[in-house]
């Protein structure tokens, strides 16, 4: 099946820095990729819409200036959280679209957990 | 606009016997895609199974089966003779007619299953 790769698992850092996680469709071409994000015991909430070679399409309510989105090749998308502060806290989770899939279904990252100082 | 509603926070189920996890949704879309999903506590998500809204058979796939009624706009997943590898949280999700394919999540239900 199709497998989507994220990049680091855990992650800790230091308030005031920048963190970047990669998304990587390991065995097949992803034009759309998605980033999500979610809070202990709560739901995936959509942040952004990641097409390459564009811009990304983010969700209402979600800073773009914050969450850095690039899409630069069909198999690898990047989430920069920049100047991260202790609520930026999170699981973000990236998946991808495969168009083989006819169901539409998109396939997840293992997910990478961010915890700021 | 699109929304997905998981009523069951957390569920319990003897190990061997079915469970179903409900999810309704709302959209005026008419053509769109249910789809649920299982995340572990490693939290990685699991695709399981996907009912198209003009699918005419409900969907099934080994131990899980989606039971669409789609003039209740439900779709809930039947779990089989469950198996204590089930625990974990499950999620509804809906997919619209736009060309993002973007899918919109439900709130979850936690299933635990006992031995």
């Amino acid at each position: 099946g199709a497998v989507v790769s994220q990049h680091p698992s855990w992650v800790i850092c230091k308030s005031g820095t920048s963190v970047k996680i990669e998304c990587r469709s390991l065995d097949f071409q992803a034009t759309t990729m998605f980033w999500y994000r979610q809070f202990p015991k709560q739901s995936l909430m959509l942040m952004a819409t990641s097409n390459e070679g564009s811009k990304a399409t983010y969700e209402q309510g979600v800073e773009k200036d914050k969450f850095l989105i690039n899409h630069a090749s069909l198999t690898l998308s990047t989430l920069t959280v920049t100047s991260a502060h202790p609520e930026d806290s999170s699981f973000y989770i990236c998946s991808a679209r495969h168009l083989g899939a006819n169901t539409g279904e998109l396939f997840f990252g293992e997910g990478s957990r961010l915890t700021v100082l | 606009a699109q929304k997905i509603t998981q009523t069951q926070p957390g569920m319990f189920v003897q190990e061997k016997e079915a469970v179903t996890l409900d999810c309704t949704y709302d959209t005026s879309d008419p053509s769109y895609g249910l789809f649920w999903y299982k995340q572990p506590s490693s939290g990685e998500m699991i695709f399981l199974i996907y009912q198209g809204s003009y699918d005419q058979q409900n969907a099934t796939e080994g131990r899980y089966s989606l039971n669409f009624q789609k003039a209740r706009k439900s779709a809930n997943l039947v779990i089989s003779a469950s198996q204590l590898g089930d625990s974990a949280m499950y999620f509804c999700a809906m997919r619209g007619v736009d060309s993002s394919y973007k899918l919109i999540f439900g709130s979850g239900t936690r299933l635990l299953v006992r031995p």
